[in-house]
């Protein structure tokens, strides 16, 4: 069966320091994968996909990630954190013919 | 263009009582979809509609839970009778079609709180 895992439900950077968000995937066939953010008392956005067509994807405000198939993983990074990037981060999966499944989460901090 | 429209934001009620959650989809977009999202878990899929169809219902309660989307457009969740499990954010979201690739937009959520 499908799953996703968000390794570190909380992380905390400095402004300026390095992003790493890390997401793991469960899946028979690799899946197409999403990050979406989540800033309090919104709906969720999307902030970048793979659908097959290139292992590193450029995302929204920053944000890239990068589909590692011997890993089974995908996971978002931002060089340089800026306060508006506090928020929750969540990791998907999809396969054909199933629903969009979501990891629990992870909530980045970021410090002056 | 506008998002994806819920209302209420904000729902409080006692155990053993009912609530009706309401989602307007964005305009043309024929897949509807409800989630429900409980404190510190990802969403998680209730019930997904393709027009006024359904696509897959599977993790929906049923003996508590019911959904419709009647014309294909807006779409109602209700809960009867709520229980204490059913605290959450319940989320709507729509897409232009099911394709696999195809970017979900989310409305704000209703936040329910069952006492």
């Amino acid at each position: 069966a499908q799953s996703v895992t968000q390794l570190g439900s909380h992380v905390s950077v400095s402004e300026g320091a390095l992003v790493l968000l890390r997401c793991n995937y469960s899946s028979s066939v690799p899946p197409y994968l999403f990050w979406y953010v989540q800033y309090p008392n919104q709906g969720l956005q999307l902030l970048l996909k793979y659908t097959s067509a290139a292992t590193l994807v450029k995302g929204i405000n920053g944000f890239e990630a990068e589909f590692k198939k011997s890993e089974t993983s995908f996971h978002l990074t931002k060089p340089s954190a800026h306060m508006s990037d506090a928020a929750e981060y969540f990791c998907a999966a999809k396969e054909a013919g199933t629903a969009l499944i979501f990891g629990k989460g992870t909530t980045l901090s970021v410090s002056s | 263009e506008a998002g994806v429209a819920q209302s209420p934001r904000y729902k409080i009620i006692e155990k053993r009582q009912s609530v009706a959650f309401w989602c307007n989809p964005i305009s043309g977009h024929a897949t509807l979809y409800w989630y429900q999202q409980i404190l510190g878990q990802g969403p998680k899929l209730l019930i997904q509609f393709q027009n006024n169809g359904v696509v897959d219902d599977s993790q929906l309660p049923k003996d508590r839970f019911s959904a419709e989307r009647l014309k294909g457009v807006d779409s109602t969740l209700k809960i009867q009778p709520a229980k204490l499990e059913d605290s959450a954010v319940y989320l709507c979201a729509s897409s232009l079609s099911n394709l696999i690739t195809g970017e979900l937009f989310f409305g704000e959520g209703s936040r329910l709180t069952v006492l």
